[in-house]
């Protein structure tokens, strides 16, 4: 199993600035994702990090606004550009291995 | 798109009773896996199903990968006060994205 950590893993932000989210994982994987979780809701995919290339995005989610990072297969960040209070959410990095899929603890984002 | 339809939505029971949740898709499925999701935490995997008709139990927890591969469920047996949280099905398409989709979640409450 791999075993991922978020970091910061809260903040408080004011609107109109940005917030760049580190993922690390403990073990070299095949695929890492970024994940926004709304209170009391299920997981929407943000977008897939590709090492060394571009992110691909889901529908509803641009570069812009979220770019991401994965320099290496262990580590991934992510931005949430601008932010305005409709980005207060729980953002969660995910990784897959040969397997499975797991989660980090999640990354708590409040937009004042 | 996939759709996972959870059900029930939030459950109420008595500590050492049994529960039952399911999902169902409009789409076919290669796997399907089990999260549990505690109060600011990131979901963990319960349980992951590889094949049609697989049944896999992890302690007082037993999961079903449907035959039609359009349905799985999760039982818990003897539920104890920490099994309190939101249980998430997701079930996995083949082929190179092999992109997660969640279901709408269980909210568990267990009664002492």
């Amino acid at each position: 199993s791999a075993v991922i950590s978020q970091k910061p893993s809260r903040d408080i932000c004011q609107r109109g600035t940005s917030l760049t989210i580190q993922c690390q994982v403990d073990s070299q994987v095949t695929m890492m994702f970024w994940y926004r979780q709304q209170p009391g809701q299920s997981l929407t995919l943000i977008a897939t990090a590709n090492q060394g290339s571009e992110a691909t995005y889901e529908s509803g989610f641009v570069i812009d606004k979220f770019p991401i990072s994965r320099p290496n297969l262990t580590f991934s960040t992510l931005t949430v550009s601008n932010m305005s209070p409709e980005d207060s959410s729980i953002y969660l990095c995910s990784a897959r291995d040969q397997e499975t899929q797991y989660f980090g603890p999640g990354t708590r984002l409040l937009v004042l | 798109g996939q759709q996972l339809n959870q059900s029930p939505q939030s459950m109420f029971i008595q500590e050492g009773e049994d529960v039952s949740m399911n999902c169902t898709s409009s789409s076919i499925f290669n796997t399907w896996l089990w999260y549990k999701q505690d109060p600011g935490e990131g979901p963990v995997l319960l349980i992951a199903l590889y094949k049609a008709g697989e049944l896999t139990s992890n302690g007082r927890l037993t999961a079903q990968f449907g035959i039609t591969r359009k349905d799985s469920f999760l039982n818990i047996s003897a539920s104890i006060p920490s099994d309190v949280g939101i249980y998430f099905c997701a079930g996995q398409l083949g082929g190179s994205a092999r992109q997660l989709t969640f279901g709408s979640g269980t909210q568990l409450t267990v009664l002492p």
